[in-house]
């Protein structure tokens, strides 16, 4: 089974700066890494996900994460935030041979104005 | 477009009461999934399934049962509601064929056993 651990369960910042919200996972077999956000009240929206390739990828908002496999690690940055960011995001894996996907606690993030 | 859609959007139940949570998609994804979120937990998996007559346990299946008879439908069932199952439930679904599709959650269901 995989695993994933979301290091940060609060992150405040201060809006229009950069953040980082880490994340690490744990899989004995290749994976398909997902980054979602869940705005108050409301299910969870696909940020970006890393299928294969090049180990940048872009998102939607202006959201961008980092595949790193030596590291196991699929950090998201933001180089500069806005309040509206404000929200719970989540990481999440699931096996490339696998029906399950299995998600991190969670990080909130609050932007202060 | 509908997506996913979860009815009731709130609950209370009293212990021991049974209840069904209902969750429909309109975009003929074969893959369900029910999930329940609580505080600092993220999302653990209950049930799932891969296509019309078939489901599988997740982590936490105890207290729950599911059904799948069409390919919209997934309806999740508590048959004697206790407080350990006062959570936010959620219903997602995943297209069919490539293995690399992310998922589309409703809006989940706030469910309160008191």
């Amino acid at each position: 089974a995989q695993s994933v651990t979301q290091l940060d369960s609060q992150v405040p910042v201060f809006e229009e700066a950069p953040v980082e919200l880490r994340c690490n996972y744990s899989s004995s077999v290749s994976v398909y890494l997902f980054w979602y956000v869940q705005y108050p009240n409301q299910g969870l929206q696909l940020l970006l996900k890393y299928l294969s390739g090049s180990t940048l990828v872009k998102g939607i908002n202006g959201f961008e994460a980092e595949f790193n496999k030596s590291q196991t690690s699929f950090h998201l940055r933001k180089p500069s935030v806005h309040i509206s960011d404000t929200a719970e995001y989540f990481c999440a894996v699931r096996a490339n041979t696998g029906n399950q996907f299995y998600f991190g606690t969670g990080t909130s993030l609050t932007v202060i104005p | 477009n509908a997506g996913v859609t979860q009815t009731p959007k709130f609950r209370i139940l009293k212990i021991g009461q049974s209840m069904t949570l209902q969750c429909t998609q309109d975009m003929n994804h074969n893959y369900m999934y029910w999930y329940r979120q609580d505080p600092g937990m993220g999302l653990k998996l209950i049930y799932y399934s891969v296509g019309a007559g078939i489901t599988d346990k997740g982590e936490v299946p105890n207290g729950y049962n599911v059904s799948r008879s069409t390919t919209e439908d997934f309806p999740l069932r508590l048959e004697l509601a206790a407080p350990s199952q006062t959570s936010v439930y959620f219903c997602a679904s995943r297209p069919p064929g490539q293995g690399n599709q992310p998922q589309h959650f409703g809006d989940g269901t706030r469910l309160s056993i008191l």
